[in-house]
């Protein structure tokens, strides 16, 4: 079976704090793929990384960067110098290779809230 | 125009009643599905649909049915709403295959249908 946990369920930091979401994973495949998504308060689902499990670097994408370590079954988000546009509801998600990727099984969201 | 469009944005309706919530999609994908968002428990899969004559259940599908009626068009149904289906849902859509450099399995979402039942 697969699950993804994210034990964080509500992280507040004050502007320009640096946060890390953490994400854990199971799976039994060898070949999945990883997700981040965000849901601000306005509440569409954006689209912010994907991680195929054979790439183990790690990425960074200007404020935010990604670890993903497969000896822990992690792959964990942090945001550098957080803003208050950074306030969301953050969720991690897996899906298999068998599936071509989609059918993504999400954890249950991070509600991240940076304060000015 | 969004490429995923879910009708009706917003509704309310009593215990008891239908209620069909609709998506469409532009992107020309072939795969589309049927999540539910609650509060603390993040987006469950309810259907999913790799195309038009593949129909499947998924984590929470008891209470619910789904229709494909084209490559573009895949409904959910609920035939007969009780209060605890009151929940955001989304219609997402995502590509057949993995292209690198490409969307890559990645699930594309509506707007969401909001949804409560009294």
């Amino acid at each position: 079976a697969q699950k993804v946990t994210q034990a964080q369920t509500e992280i507040s930091v004050v502007e320009k704090e640096d946060v890390t979401l953490d994400c854990v994973y199971e799976t039994r495949d060898t070949t999945y793929y990883l997700f981040w998504y965000k849901q601000p308060p306005s509440g569409e689902l954006v689209f912010l990384i994907r991680r195929n499990s054979f790439d183990e670097q790690n990425e960074i994408s200007g404020r935010y960067s990604w670890n993903f370590q497969k000896s822990t079954s992690s792959f964990n988000f942090t945001i550098t110098a957080s803003q208050v546009v950074d306030s969301a509801v953050y969720f991690c998600a897996l899906s298999s290779w068998r599936n071509q990727g989609g059918k993504l099984i999400f954890g249950q969201g991070t509600e991240l809230s940076v304060k000015p | 125009d969004a490429d995923v469009t879910q009708t009706p944005r917003n509704r309310i309706t009593k215990t008891g009643k239908r209620i069909m919530l609709e998506c469409s999609q532009t992107k020309g994908h072939d795969r589309m599905y049927w999540y539910r968002q609650d509060p603390g428990l993040g987006l469950r899969l309810i259907y999913y649909s790799f195309d038009v004559k593949d129909i499947n259940k998924g984590e929470i599908s008891d209470g619910y049915s789904v229709s494909r009626q084209a490559q573009a068009k895949f409904s959910l149904s609920l035939e007969s709403a009780i209060p605890n289906q009151t929940a955001l849902y989304f219609c997402a859509t995502s590509d057949r295959y993995i292209r690198t450099g490409g969307s890559a399995g990645e699930l594309f979402f509506g707007e969401g249908s909001r949804l409560t039942v009294l």
